[in-house]
């Protein structure tokens, strides 16, 4: 059973260009999250897509986008990219279940894309 | 809004040894659930232990413990016979029981030494 995978493994970029980052999740699980780790710091929430929609957002710019497609993998898209959007960005899944009894809660996390914006 | 509190930034501890990692966290919900995750070097998050607001009892996975006190809203590892392979960012995390994002301390960064 594959668990969570991410592509690329790595990537260099410029500043003002653009980028896509893919996701596929475990199987079984419809739900994907994205986050971004920088250096020394704790992941933060990007946004959350269920249902091929955006579910939940946390406070990054509209520069952040993301998709989910029918087979419930996903794609992060971050436009005009700044130095200060170097980071490890981190993709995870979580089963279908709603939030309630016997919900674990539990995200899975892919190994991530290190992105360099230089 | 949640935060999640991780004083320690650094931590060692001698081979089969037992050492706490401490957290902190402010909420206002009733409804929650709080994790530990770790991250090696190779940077894949892994979930050590899961611990539900509404259960009392704090939750053990193998060598890993909790100690769960929902009043003071603190929620520690405790590692027990620590091995080298213990050795990485440890990740306290908290999730709002009707909501998706996991809110995560800065980390502590745990070196088990032979």
């Amino acid at each position: 059973d594959a668990g969570v995978t991410q592509s690329p493994t790595h990537l260099i970029k410029t500043r003002g260009q653009q980028v896509t980052l893919r996701c596929s999740p475990k199987s079984g699980h419809d739900t994907v999250s994205w986050y971004q780790q920088a250096l020394g710091q704790g992941p933060q929430f990007i946004f959350q897509y269920y249902e091929e929609e955006e579910r939940q957002r946390g406070n990054f710019p509209d520069r952040f986008s993301g998709h989910q497609f029918p087979n419930y993998s996903s794609e992060l898209n971050v436009n005009a990219l700044l130095l200060g959007d170097s980071a490890l960005y981190l993709c995870a899944s979580s089963d279908p279940t709603v939030p309630g009894q016997g919900w674990s809660g539990e995200q899975y996390f892919g190994p991530g894309t290190r992105l360099t914006v230089t | 809004a949640q935060t999640v509190t991780q004083s320690q930034p650094e931590m060692s501890v001698q081979e089969a040894e037992t050492v706490t990692l401490s957290c902190t966290y402010d909420t206002s919900e009733n409804n929650y659930y709080l994790f530990w995750y770790k991250q090696p070097p190779s940077r894949q998050m892994i979930l050590v232990i899961r611990q539900e607001a509404y259960k009392q009892q704090n939750a053990t996975e193998n060598r890993f413990s909790v100690n769960f006190q929902k009043a003071a809203k603190s929620f520690s590892l405790k590692i027990s016979d620590s091995q080298l392979g213990d050795t990485a960012m440890y990740f306290c995390a908290f999730l709002e029981g009707s909501n998706y994002k996991l809110t995560f301390g800065k980390g502590t960064l745990l070196t088990v030494n032979p």
